[in-house]
């Protein structure tokens, strides 16, 4: 078992330009989060989905963010266009269905200038 | 809406001095309280999951209780290898997943 493998670690581009981050879950895994972690905010939860539907985004910031998840072993996180203030580190996280605990991939740091 | 607010924000202890992390959380009802440990650069692991109040669970220095209130985490004679941020969260008994402490910042020096 390989764990949660987000691509890519390490991200910085420019104010404007579009990001995509992505996420392999464990394979069997149900549902599927993504967070972002900042030291003001610690982890927020942005969108999770079970079996590959989206059930809710209410944590997105706004327009700029899109995730998808077009299959049980992938999902994305675009930010399209980014933003000096959505610099953070973008946790994708997987686990099955109910109270079993989640698993967390490395995260990607995300800095736009 | 579900909270959860863990202090101190950061410890430093020495080596061997035993302390605790505390987790204060309002649920509207508790399945679960989850503690992961979190190293720089890397994403939370799993460490402990509590259920119910009176519930304690044990792993080498590191010890976890629940109460109605709040939960505990409990390092005996701890080494500078347990220096991580120890996050809590809670599931409550509806649908909305996971909700996360802002962590507790452990240094122990040798």
């Amino acid at each position: 078992d390989a764990g949660v493998i987000q691509s890519p670690r390490h991200e910085v581009t420019e104010m404007g330009q579009e990001v995509t981050l992505r996420c392999k879950p464990i394979s069997g895994h149900n549902s599927l989060f993504w967070y972002r972690q900042t030291m003001m905010r610690g982890l927020e939860l942005l969108i999770y989905f079970n079996n590959n539907v989206p059930i809710d985004d209410s944590g997105m910031p706004e327009d700029r963010f899109s995730a998808k998840m077009p299959n049980a072993s992938f999902s994305t996180l675009k930010i399209q266009p980014s933003e000096p203030r959505d610099s953070a580190v973008y946790f994708c996280a997987s686990g099955p269905q109910g109270d079993s605990p989640l698993h967390f991939g490395n995260g990607t740091r995300l800095t736009v200038t | 809406e579900d909270q959860v607010t863990q202090s101190p924000e950061a410890l430093r202890l020495q080596e061997g001095e035993s302390s605790s992390l505390n987790c204060s959380y309002t649920v509207s009802g508790l399945r679960g309280l989850f503690w992961y440990r979190q190293d720089p650069g890397k994403g939370p692991e799993f460490l402990f999951t509590l259920y119910s109040a009176g519930e304690e669970k044990e792993k080498e220095r590191l010890k976890a209780t629940l109460t109605k209130k709040e939960s505990f985490l409990h390092i005996t004679a701890p080494k500078p290898e347990d220096s991580a941020t120890y996050l809590c969260a809670v599931l409550n008994s509806g649908n909305t997943p996971l909700v996360f402490g802002k962590g507790t910042r452990l240094s122990v020096i040798a």
